[in-house]
Formats: structure tokens, sequence, C-alpha cells
């Protein structure tokens, strides 16, 4: 059974970088099939993409964050990790790492992790 | 594509059937709409994938229809357990993904 698990620091004070990491164990990991992903949520908000990480290594980021986004993976140690860098007090959230399962380059979330609040605040 | 779910809460008892709908800006290639189910302090979960398919292990109460801009889930003779949000998710492209905003499904 795929498991994911986020880390990562879990207070970022305002204009400096979030980072979080997602470990994968279980199934797996190099695949064509699959790709990776964050998803956040604000407090009692909806869900919002922030992008995600082929096979290959190639990445897709929602405009909206892009300038500030960083996808990256290290498929030796079969995790991949999310930087956002000048957080301000909107990046609050539940950040989820998810897996993407590719039908013709549409991607849908199968497999979340558990989700990690992240608070911006000084 | 911009993802309207109504509506915003459904009341129901158990026993009873939802219906939430889910209606798109503009049309959803080749149905690439799915949904999710997210429960208090949880991680959605995958319901529904392709606008009617069945993701692993969810009861066949849960169905998913529809296409173009217009996509319903429905749920048969609700259960305890199924009162919870739900979004729906586009994932066609030009990207980005998006979701609904959520409808909740309460107990009456």
């Amino acid at each position: 059974q795929l498991q994911l698990q986020e880390s990562g620091s879990r207070l970022v004070r305002p204009s400096q970088t979030l980072s979080l990491t997602c470990g994968v164990s279980g199934g797996s990991f190099n695949n064509p099939d699959y790709s990776w992903s964050w998803i956040r949520q604000p407090p009692g908000k909806g869900l919002e993409w922030i992008g995600q990480i082929y096979y290959g290594g190639s990445t897709h980021y929602n405009p909206s964050l892009e300038l500030r986004v960083t996808i990256s993976i290290d498929t030796s140690k079969r995790q991949f990790s999310l930087k956002l860098s000048s957080v301000t007090a909107a990046d609050t959230a539940v950040y989820y790492c998810a897996r993407a399962v590719d039908t013709a380059m549409a991607y849908y979330f199968d497999y979340w992790a558990q989700g990690t609040l992240v608070t911006v605040s000084s | 594509i911009v993802l309207t779910q109504s509506p915003g809460t459904l009341s129901l008892s158990p026993g009873e059937t939802a219906t939430l709908s889910c209606r798109a800006s503009q049309s959803v290639t080749s149905n690439y709409l799915a949904w999710y189910q997210q429960k208090p302090g949880q991680a959605p979960r995958l319901l529904i994938y392709g606008a009617s398919s069945r993701a692993t292990d969810i009861p066949d109460r849960f169905s998913g229809s529809g296409s173009g801009t217009d996509f319903t889930l429905t749920i048969s003779e609700l259960e305890p357990e199924d009162f919870a949000v739900y979004y729906c998710q586009q994932y066609d492209n030009p990207l980005p993904y998006t979701f609904g905003q959520g409808t909740k499904l309460e107990i009456k």
C-alpha cells in the first residue's frame, strides 16, 4: 500500500522560504504512469493545486505561484520536495503531497498524505 | 477552468439520496473530472475519476455522471460516514488543475 508522509518546517517567518519534503513508501515511485504533486488548503477553505513533477523530472506549476515555487525530486531517496519563497500570511495552509495518475497527460490524485499545517507568522 | 459546485450545503438524512452538482466554466475535455470526499482533519479521498469511474474500494452507492460542463455526483442510500465535504476537480489542459469550492453534506 502506497503511503506518503510530509516533513518540514511548520512555522515560517514572513518573506522566508517554506520547505517541505514528501517521503513515499510502498508501491512504485519511479514509474512513468505517475507524477508527484503538491496541493494546499488554507484553513476553512478549498483546495489549490500548487504544481507537480513528472517522471523524468520536468515540472509544471500553477501560474498564480509559478514565480515562487520549486518542486524537485530525489528518486534514490523516494522523496520529492516543495520550496515556496517570499511567503506571506496568505500562504498559511495545510499542504498535501499526492500521487498524480497519468491519463493521457491529464492527472487526478489517487493517494494523498495526511497533510501538514504550515503557518506563516513572525 | 472555474468549477462551481452547488448547493453549498446539503442537509439530508441517512438512507436518502444526495445529488451534488459541479458546473465548469468551459467544456472539460474527455470528461477529465474527479470527485473527492474530505472529512474534518483528513486528506481528500478520491471517489470518482473520468467523471464516472469509481476509484478502488469505493462503494457502488457512489456514482458520477455528466459531460461537457455539467457533472453530478450521486450518493444513494446515505450512510452516516458519507457526511463530509465533497470537491470536484478538473484535470483538463491547459493547466492549472482546479477544484470546486466544495459542497458540505450534513445530517438533517
